[in-house]
């Protein structure tokens, strides 16, 4: 199986802050990669797929870059709203696999 | 919209079975992958299986933890996928989600709200 790495497990930022989030690869995934940000009590939601490409309805402070094995997730500003916790997919090969997820807590 | 609705879950005890529900409305059900992932208690998601579209012979994948134990199934004139739980598990225990996919555009772009199963004595 595919390993995602994230880093880091958990962060603490400030509002307007700029966040980056990284997920490794054990082996090459091209860019079959997701990210998703879950709040508690509710489902994940698409942020990105393909690595880079931003889901409709999500705001563009929001990028995703990478290739190959190494990923990240850029929030260029937090929000209030931002705070939850963010997980990377690779869907590149049976079975698919999560990061453990990165917790993003006020400061 | 597009709308997936999961129901089923329950408690169930050690080595029974279960069958969930996923309910979908807002787009044409047969073409496309529908999935089932899980998050248990405090943790984070797993892959559960899957099944292709109609152009891909409803075709079906799963990871080895659950391989022989779990199917999915649709049906497509109720615009419904299944997910047969058998020989539960306590690690079982877990909040269920079924989501789409789109071909070509990454997977899971739309998830239910989850349906609790809860595998105790």
């Amino acid at each position: 199986d595919i390993q995602m790495t994230q880093s880091p497990s958990s962060l603490s930022a400030s509002v307007g802050d700029r966040v980056t989030i990284t997920c490794r690869a054990s082996q090459g995934i091209r860019n079959d990669l997701g990210w998703y940000q879950q709040k508690p009590g509710k489902a994940p939601k698409r942020l990105i797929y393909g690595a880079s490409s931003l889901q409709s309805g999500v705001p563009s402070r929001f990028s995703g870059s990478g290739s190959g094995t190494e990923f990240t997730l850029t929030i260029s500003s937090l929000q209030p709203e931002d705070f939850a916790t963010y997980y990377c997919l690779q869907h590149n090969t049976y079975p698919y696999t999560f990061g453990q997820g990165t917790k993003l807590e006020i400061k | 919209e597009v709308q997936l609705v999961e129901s089923g879950g329950g408690l169930v005890q050690p080595g029974g079975s279960l069958r969930l529900s996923c309910a979908v409305s807002g787009f044409t059900f047969s073409d496309h992958y529908i999935d089932w992932l899980r998050q248990a208690p405090g943790k984070g998601l797993e892959w559960v299986g899957r099944s292709r579209n109609k152009a891909n012979g409803y075709t079906t994948e799963y990871p080895a933890s659950v391989k022989g134990r779990f199917t999915v199934s649709r049906d497509d004139s109720k615009n419904s996928l299944f997910l047969q739980m058998n020989s539960l598990k306590m690690e079982d225990t877990a909040v269920y989600y079924c989501a789409r996919s789109v071909v070509g555009l990454g997977n899971f772009d739309s998830w239910g709200q989850g349906t609790l199963v809860t595998v105790s004595s």
